[in-house]
This record gives structure tokens, sequence and C-alpha cells, in this order.
């Protein structure tokens, strides 16, 4: 049950686009299409922000988008704002009933 | 609305027992599985422990396996975490949290309970 790996950090100026991977194994990410990300600013709870590699929730901004190949999967925001600066962890179905999460990335907005 | 509130939190020394408890509302709490997730101080979050909708099934992280307990009252819209033998290493903010149907994700989250434990 190892964690899935995130870079600790990530950073863009606003407009541009950044992408966030997480690399996990065969177990999980490669294979499942159950990957999820959540947005966490501090001091609140996780929030939903792509299920199932690219589906994205009512209400979530269309420049959040996420995929997969093999192992890894990624977050892509495109288009930063302000306000996406926030922590984000992926997290995927490892079999067995259980999930896994990824150690997070800091998103910061230039 | 879908609430989830956790209690239970507190101080608790190396060794003791704590029972955490999350009330939920806005949603037909027995169909839906559950999902405790806690976060340490400063790092990221770790899955902890989920159970099905009838609360037959129930899966742990290595991490707490043997010590902690997922059960479900769905009579009283309750979800619930014995936490034995606690260590330092416990000491987090947990979280509660509503799997969506037929899927693995956490589409609903508590605002937390934080668990301290030291001597």
């Amino acid at each position: 049950q190892s964690a899935l790996t995130q870079p600790p950090s990530a950073s863009g100026s606003p407009g541009q686009p950044v992408t966030i991977s997480c690399t996990g194994t065969s177990s999980d990410v490669g294979g499942y299409n159950y990957v999820s990300w959540y947005q966490q600013h501090p001091g609140k709870a996780p929030k939903l922000m792509i299920y199932e590699v690219s589906e994205r929730p009512s209400g979530v901004p269309d420049r959040f988008s996420g995929s997969k190949s093999g192992i890894t999967a990624s977050l892509t925001v495109s288009g930063l704002r302000p306000e996406d600066e926030a922590d984000y962890y992926c997290s995927s179905y490892a079999g067995s009933n259980k999930l896994v999460f990824g150690g997070g990335t800091k998103l910061t907005v230039l | 609305e879908v609430q989830l509130v956790e209690s239970g939190g507190g101080l608790v020394q190396p060794g003791r027992s704590l029972r955490l408890s999350c009330a939920a509302s806005g949603f037909t709490f027995d169909d839906y599985a559950m999902h405790w997730v806690r976060q340490a101080p400063g790092k990221g979050l770790e899955w902890v422990s989920g159970i099905s909708r009838n609360g037959v099934t129930v899966v742990y992280a290595d991490s707490v396996k043997g010590r902690f307990t997922i059960s479900r009252d769905n009579a009283k819209n309750s979800l619930y975490l014995q936490m034995n033998s606690l260590r330092a290493e416990d000491t987090a903010l947990y979280y509660c949290a509503k799997r969506a149907r037929s899927t693995w994700y956490l589409d609903y989250w508590g605002q937390g309970t934080l668990v301290t434990v030291s001597s």
C-alpha cells in the first residue's frame, strides 16, 4: 500500500497551464480507471475536482482536466487563476476495496 | 444538502483508546459506502478505512489494521471509528467521507476531527 507519487510542488503564472503528475503501479493507477483528484485549500476539507480519470463534477470549472497513460495520471489546470493556488491530491482504487492517495502537490500561482 | 459532521477527537495518551463519530445527513445513508481519511499536521492525505453500505465489508490500511475498527449504524445515520492502542503517529485530522455509488471516489467530506496522541 505505497502512496502514489506526486511532485511536491508546481507553479505557473496566471493564464498559463500547469500539469501535475501522479505515478502509481499496475495494481492501482494502471489497473483501474478510478483515479480522482482533490483540491485542498489551507484549513479546509478536500474537494473533489476530477473522478474516474477525466470526469468533472458539476460546478468544477472546465479549466480542470484529467488524463491517464499507463501507471501515470495527470491533472491539468489551463488558464491558471489565483484561487487555484492550493494543495492537490490524486487518489486511486488499489484493489480489495481499498483506496490510496498521492503525497500531494502544492500549486503556486506566481 | 449533504452534511458530514465528525466528533470525538481530542488529546489522548499513547496506548489509550478513542472513538470517533460521523453524523450524516442530506442523503440516504444506507445507500453508500463510507470511509475515513486522515491527515497528519502539515502532511498529506492517508486513507484509513472503509465500510460497505450494509457494514458487512470492512477494510483497513496496513498502518491501522488490528488496532482500528470501523462500523456504522444505519438507523442512526452514523459512522464510527474505534481507535485502540493509539500511537503518536496516529495524530491527525480525521475526515469522514462518502463514497459515490458503484465507483471509487469520495464525493463529500466532513470538516474533520483532530486526534492528538501525546503523553
